[in-house]
């Protein structure tokens, strides 16, 4: 089992929609998370961290479920700008504050 | 605005070649670390550095070596390049200290080995 996972999509929604998507990972105790975004060609960027207590951002609403070992991006009022592919990433007990294990992504196309 | 630039964006190099691509970064940080990207298996860390001239290996160092001789600097090596090391490289760095400390990446260099 992948140490951290990811539907790969694609998720085509039309602009407005509403959109979620999972993060599964495998180590309880892992340290921290975050939610890259990474268009295509363009190196990974930081879309926001992912607190136990969960993140907003505008139109971008982050979850933590430790029990269930996993992390959430909802994506309200999609814009065209939003398609992307959506990189989830897990900083493991092993990695101290350094390392960060990454999924394979979530690719977003959102259509007009 | 922090800046992580990479040697080259395009590399065609032939089987055997020894490769070297090189990082460097701007914003006085710490940590440095090499990945490669290829579809359907996300980033795969190959090494890291927490400081000039320390160096961990990641999940995938077989084939790869590193050299971190100043703090804005850090080059990826293959000894003897294969078709498998084909990839899209990307190297990034972070501040360290909170474990929210967010990696910032550089553009990326595509590696073709023939």
């Amino acid at each position: 089992r992948k140490e951290v996972e990811q539907d790969p999509g694609p998720f085509n929604v039309p602009e407005g929609a509403t959109v979620a998507f999972n993060c599964t990972y495998s180590n309880s105790a892992s340290q921290s998370f975050f939610w890259y975004r990474q268009d295509c060609r363009k190196e990974p960027k930081l879309l926001m961290s992912v607190y136990s207590s969960g993140n907003e951002d505008g139109r971008f609403t982050a979850q933590l479920n430790r029990a269930s070992q996993y992390i959430s991006l909802l994506i309200r009022d999609s814009k065209l700008s939003d398609s992307a592919t959506y990189l989830c990433a897990v900083n493991p007990p092993s990695g101290g504050y350094n390392k960060l294990i990454f999924g394979a992504g979530t690719r977003l196309a959102v259509h007009p | 605005d922090v800046k992580v630039t990479q040697s080259s964006r395009y590399l065609v190099k032939r089987t055997g070649e020894k490769v070297f691509l090189e990082c460097v970064q701007d914003m006085d940080h710490e940590n440095m670390f090499w990945y490669r990207q290829d579809p359907g298996l996300g980033l795969r860390l190959i090494y890291f550095s927490y400081d000039v001239k320390m160096k961990e290996k990641g999940d995938i160092p077989e084939g790869y070596s590193v050299s971190r001789e100043k703090k804005e600097r850090f080059s990826l090596i293959l000894e003897s390049a294969s078709t498998n090391q084909t990839s899209m490289y990307l190297c990034a760095s972070s501040k360290r200290g909170s474990r929210y400390n967010e990696q910032f990446f550089g553009p990326g260099t595509r590696l073709t080995v023939l």
